[in-house]
């Protein structure tokens, strides 16, 4: 059974950092690509990074280039997504998320930006 | 970035057949495959449709997709109470260096 499990999220304050992790089970990991996707509260769907199985390319939404970075270890089976420059329209549920058209989901961390 | 669009809500009585439409562009959804997907109130998405009109093991054959052009559908026949929830469309966007595009979602209810 696929398993994605998300953990590190929590609440910050603006300007801090956060490191995001997702142990995926249940698959060969190193041969899937992988995404993250967050989404706001009552919020829609949105597109954070993708990063290939060997880790080249990896591609990111406009409103984090710059800020976050997304990483993966192969031999942990684990994602990871390192989030600078927090701003409060980054809080949201994020959801670590399989293969180029993603078919399957972790339960989801919620990251709180605030003061 | 952009988003596809899909209308904000949907709804029939059981039995009924519910159609989501999903618009897009030549970079999106005309070049790439559409996938479908459904949340439950305070649940994760599920892949309820991939490349345009498959179905994952497990998904009832009620739901189809279809895509045609630059636009793209999901229909849901012999609607069922289970079936309330958020549906959205989804497309790698050939333009935008590396995109992968959701629709702005479909609040589906079952009256």
């Amino acid at each position: 059974e696929v398993q994605l499990v998300e953990s590190g999220g929590g609440l910050v304050q603006p300007g801090g950092s956060l490191r995001l992790s997702c142990t995926a089970s249940g698959f060969s990991f190193s041969l899937y690509s992988m995404n993250w996707v967050r989404q706001a509260p009552g919020k829609g769907l949105e597109w954070v990074s993708y990063i290939s199985s060997s880790s080249t390319p990896t591609y990111y939404a406009d409103s984090v280039k710059g800020r976050f970075t997304i990483s993966r270890d192969n031999a942990k089976n684990s994602l990871y997504l390192q989030m600078n420059s927090l701003r409060a329209e980054d809080t949201a549920v994020y959801y670590c998320a399989r293969d180029v058209g993603i078919d399957y989901w972790g339960q989801g961390t919620l990251v709180t930006v605030s003061s | 970035q952009s988003m596809l669009t899909q209308p904000p809500s949907a709804s029939g009585t059981p039995g009924q057949r519910v159609t989501i439409s999903c618009s897009g562009s030549s970079s999106n959804i005309e070049s790439n495959n559409v996938y479908w997907y459904q949340q439950l109130p305070e649940t994760a998405p599920k892949l309820l449709i991939y490349r345009n009109n498959q179905r994952p093991s497990g998904v009832p054959d009620r739901f189809s997709g279809s895509k045609s052009g630059t636009s793209a559908s999901l229909a849901i026949s012999g609607l069922r109470s289970e079936d309330e929830a958020d549906y959205y469309c989804a497309a790698w966007d050939a333009s935008l260096s590396g995109v992968y595009l959701f629709g702005t979602g479909t609040k589906v209810t079952v009256l």
